[in-house]
């Protein structure tokens, strides 16, 4: 099956600092990555679609400054979070769909970010 | 607006029966997925249902009502393992991936 690899798996920093994550389809071209941040015991939120070669699409909430995302390959997308604060910290998931239009999605192994 | 509900938690003994229930409202819809979530990891896919009907996999069953907007999962000889939360998807008309909050099962010995 497809796989999505995320790096990096767990980072920890300072606050006001920014943190690059990196979602990367291995074996299949992704258009289309999805961002997801998980906060402990919730489910999954939607923070935004990130689409190859355009600006992304955020979801409501959801500041396009704070959060940056690129997808400058049909292999790569990134988010970076800027200046990060410890209300930032959360599990962030990728995901990109497969190549039918209601197929399942493949998900990277998430990264656990801790803001002190 | 949209909205899908399903069990916050429920509890179950190993080597029994359960089942997770999914109620869906969306604009369209375009087939469901059930996934599962260990602490700390990623959700990985179980099923995916778009016509009604019953659609076994092994120890893992799910089952569709569209008229009903009506799935559920059901997992068989459960094992420890199983114990993780169950994620209900929908798939809108924009096939926009709509999720519910998860059902956090506990299996007990």
């Amino acid at each position: 099956g497809a796989v999505v690899s995320q790096h990096p798996s767990r980072v920890i920093c300072k606050s006001g600092t920014s943190v690059k994550i990196e979602c990367r389809s291995l074996d299949f071209q992704a258009t289309t990555m999805f961002w997801y941040r998980q906060f402990p015991k919730q489910s999954l939120m939607l923070m935004a679609t990130s689409n190859e070669g355009s600006k992304a699409t955020y979801e409501q909430g959801v500041e396009k400054d704070k959060f940056l995302i690129n997808h400058a390959s049909l292999t790569l997308s990134t988010l970076t979070v800027t200046s990060a604060h410890p209300e930032d910290s959360s599990f962030y998931i990728c995901s990109a769909p497969g190549l039918a239009e209601a197929s399942e999605q493949f998900f990277g192994p998430g990264t656990r970010l801790t803001v002190l | 607006g949209q909205n899908i509900d399903q069990p916050t938690e429920m509890t179950a003994t190993e080597g029994a029966i359960v089942q997770i229930n999914c109620t869906y409202q969306t604009s369209g819809f375009n087939g469901l997925f059930w996934y599962q979530q260990h602490a700390g990891e990623a959700p990985t896919f179980l099923s995916y249902n778009v016509l009604d009907g019953l659609e076994e996999k092994g120890r893992f069953s799910s089952f569709l009502s569209r008229s009903k907007g009506y799935s559920y999962l059901l997992l068989k000889e459960l094992q420890m393992k199983d114990s993780a939360s169950y994620l209900c998807a929908v798939t809108d008309s924009n096939y926009q991936l709509i999720w519910g909050a998860g059902t956090k099962l506990i299996i007990k010995p």
